[in-house]
Parts: structure tokens; C-alpha cells; sequence
């Protein structure tokens, strides 16, 4: 089994560009999440999707629009990057039954 | 909006020391957990606290929910270099939503 895996690692964009963060999971999960990181902010959450065919704004959802294209995929896109997002983005999957969440390795964006 | 402080946001210690990072939240939570970082790593989850009062211990590391549910703390004893990283405490404010919170991390060092 991979886990979670994301693509691409990394990235650099112009202020303006759009791109798409993807993730997959091949534990059979029913939520998965998408978080940024920024130094000394913690995890924050993004949008995260309970099950397939349903997505939820998280606590910082604004500039993203997610996606989630079955239940193994759940992509993340920037319509117009800003400067502001520059961070390391993680997508993350668990189970209903245990709650222990799975992380992907990151993608890490800078937008200039 | 729901909070989870966690203190100190750095700890450095001398490899024997011991360490504790704690975390607070702001509203009742369902259970808590634990995640360390590496760095340039994901968060890797460690353990899961569900009961008021709860203790639990893997090897070195000692992990307690306070009785309110409000609180927890994670302890370290006579810490290596391999305790290196940067610990999350993360709750479920209810269980329903599967949003995960997180405090900000303590991030540890530890000099040889």
C-alpha cells in the first residue's frame, strides 16, 4: 500500500496562475482533508470531504475549490494563486471507525 | 471559533532532559490526539485519548486527557535525539464532523 500520496511536491507559481494539488489513497477511507501549514500557525484546514460526492469549507477555505473525484481522490485547485498561499500544503485521509488521520508527504508551493 | 493552544511553541533541552508540552482548548472535546513532525516530514499520528482523566504510555512517552476534557499534556522522559520534531495535538470538538483541530505544535530540540 502507498498511503496517501500527493502530487506535485513541489511548486512555484505566479501570482495569477492556477494549478491543481492531487492526492490519493488507497486504504479504502471515507474522509479525506486538505490542510496548509504555515510556521507557527499548526495544521489548518482547508476543505475536507466526509465521504464521497460531499465537500465541507474548513476553517480557511477561501482562494481553493476542491474536488473529490471518487473515494480514492480528492484534488485541491487555486483559481489565482496569491503571495498568501505560499505554504506547505498536506492531504490527509482516515476512517470513521478509528479517527487517527493519514498524511500525505506534502506539497510544498511558493507563489511570487 | 474553536481553539487549541499549545505551550511552549519551542522547547530546546539538553539529550537526558525531560519535556512537556501542553495543550488547552477552548470547548469540551470528544477525544484528542497526538501527531509528530519530523523535519520536513508529515505528521505521523502517535495516540489517541478518549476518556476524562485518561493516561496513556507508549515507552518514554506519556500522554494525559484532563478530567473537564479540556486539557492535555504530553511528556517526554530523558529525551534523545531522535525526539526531535515537532509535536500537534489535534481534538474532535464532535465526533459527527470529523474536523480535526490543531493546536500550533512544540517544537523540541534536542542537543547532544
Amino acid at each position: 500500500n502507498a498511503g496517501v500520496t500527493q502530487t506535485p511536491k513541489f511548486q512555484v507559481l505566479k501570482t495569477g496562475q492556477s494549478m491543481t494539488l492531487q492526492c490519493a489513497q488507497d486504504m479504502n477511507h471515507n474522509s479525506m482533508y486538505w490542510y496548509r501549514q504555515d510556521p507557527g500557525m499548526g495544521l489548518r484546514l482547508i476543505y475536507y470531504s466526509a465521504s464521497e460526492g460531499t465537500t465541507d469549507k474548513g476553517e480557511v477555505p477561501n482562494g481553493y475549490n476542491v474536488s473529490r473525484l471518487n473515494k480514492r481522490e480528492f484534488s485541491l485547485r487555486l483559481e489565482s494563486a496569491a503571495p498568501s498561499q505560499t505554504s506547505v500544503y498536506f492531504c490527509a485521509s482516515t476512517t470513521a471507525s478509528s479517527y487517527e488521520q493519514y498524511f500525505g508527504p506534502g506539497t510544498r508551493l511558493t507563489v511570487t | 471559533g474553536q481553539q487549541v493552544m499549545q505551550i511552549p511553541q519551542y522547547q530546546h533541552v539538553q539529550e537526558g532532559e525531560d519535556f512537556t508540552t501542553y495543550c488547552n482548548s477552548s470547548t469540551t472535546l470528544s477525544n484528542i490526539q497526538w501527531y509528530k513532525q519530523r523535519p520536513g516530514g508529515h505528521p505521523v499520528f502517535l495516540i489517541q485519548l478518549v476518556k476524562s482523566g485518561e493516561v496513556k504510555k507508549q515507552k518514554r512517552l506519556t500522554f494525559q486527557f484532563g478530567e473537564a476534557k479540556k486539557n492535555s499534556s504530553l511528556h517526554i522522559t530523558a529525551t534523545q535525539t531522535t525526539d526531535v520534531g515537532t509535536y500537534f495535538c489535534a481534538g474532535y470538538v464532535s465526533s459527527n464532523t470529523g474536523k480535526l483541530i490543531f493546536g500550533q505544535g512544540t517544537t523540541l530540540q534536542v542537543k547532544p
